[in-house]
């Protein structure tokens, strides 16, 4: 079975540091992982995805993630937060029957001036 | 570009009423979903269609109904609402289901409170 856990239901940064979201997955089949963003009151969004590809992944909005085999992981990050980056994120892996997406329990991204 | 729609945006119910969560894709996507969100939850997936006349169930079911007579069409019935389906519901598609790469993209949502 696939998964997905996000470690911190809870991360805050100042603008202008860097931003650092956590996802390990669990797969018995090569995993196919997104991070999606999710801004208040709104639809969650692409922001990128890992399909084997390239193991460093470049998103929208200056984010990029990497797979890491060895770590299980596919953890996202940004040089520099800026205050409209805070967001609920969400990652999420692609089921082994195809037709489902699995996601994590999301971290909410406060950013401080 | 309308994407997925869904409607309505605010919902109240009260114990035992019934109601349709409508969602709609212009995209022409085989796959549909529906999920509710809830807090420290994330997402969790209730029912979905691989295509018209075919549905499946997800991860929590129990108390919905879902039909999928069109392919643009995948609205969600809550038979008898409870307060436990207080929640915030999101329609999602996804345009090839056998192609495990391909992302999904959902509607803005619809917040229910059950009272």
């Amino acid at each position: 079975a696939q998964s997905v856990t996000q470690l911190g239901s809870h991360v805050s940064v100042s603008e202008g540091a860097l931003v650092l979201l956590r996802c390990n997955y669990s797969s018995s089949v090569p995993p196919y992982l997104f991070w999606y963003v999710q801004y208040p009151n709104q639809g969650l969004q692409l922001l990128l995805k890992y399909t084997s590809a390239a193991t460093l992944v470049k998103g929208i909005n200056g984010f990029e993630a990497e797979f890491k085999k060895s770590e299980t992981s596919f953890h996202l990050t940004k040089p520099s937060a800026h205050m409209s980056d805070a967001a609920e994120y969400f990652c999420a892996v692609s089921g082994m029957n195809t037709d489902k997406l699995i996601f994590g329990t999301g971290t909410r991204l406060q950013v401080f001036p | 570009n309308a994407g997925v729609t869904q409607t309505p945006k605010f919902q109240v119910l009260k114990t035992g009423q019934s109601m349709t969560l409508q969602c709609a894709q212009d995209m022409n996507h085989e796959y549909m979903s529906w999920y509710r969100q809830d807090p420290g939850m994330g997402l969790r997936l209730i029912h979905y269609s691989v295509g018209a006349g075919i549905t499946d169930q997800g991860e929590v079911p129990n108390g919905y109904n879902v039909s999928r007579s069109t392919t643009e069409d995948f609205p969600l019935r809550l038979l008898s609402a409870a307060p436990s389906q207080t929640s915030v519901y999101f329609c999602a598609s996804r345009p090839e289901p056998r192609i495990r790469t391909t992302e999904a993209f959902f509607g803005q949502g619809t917040r229910l409170t059950v009272v």
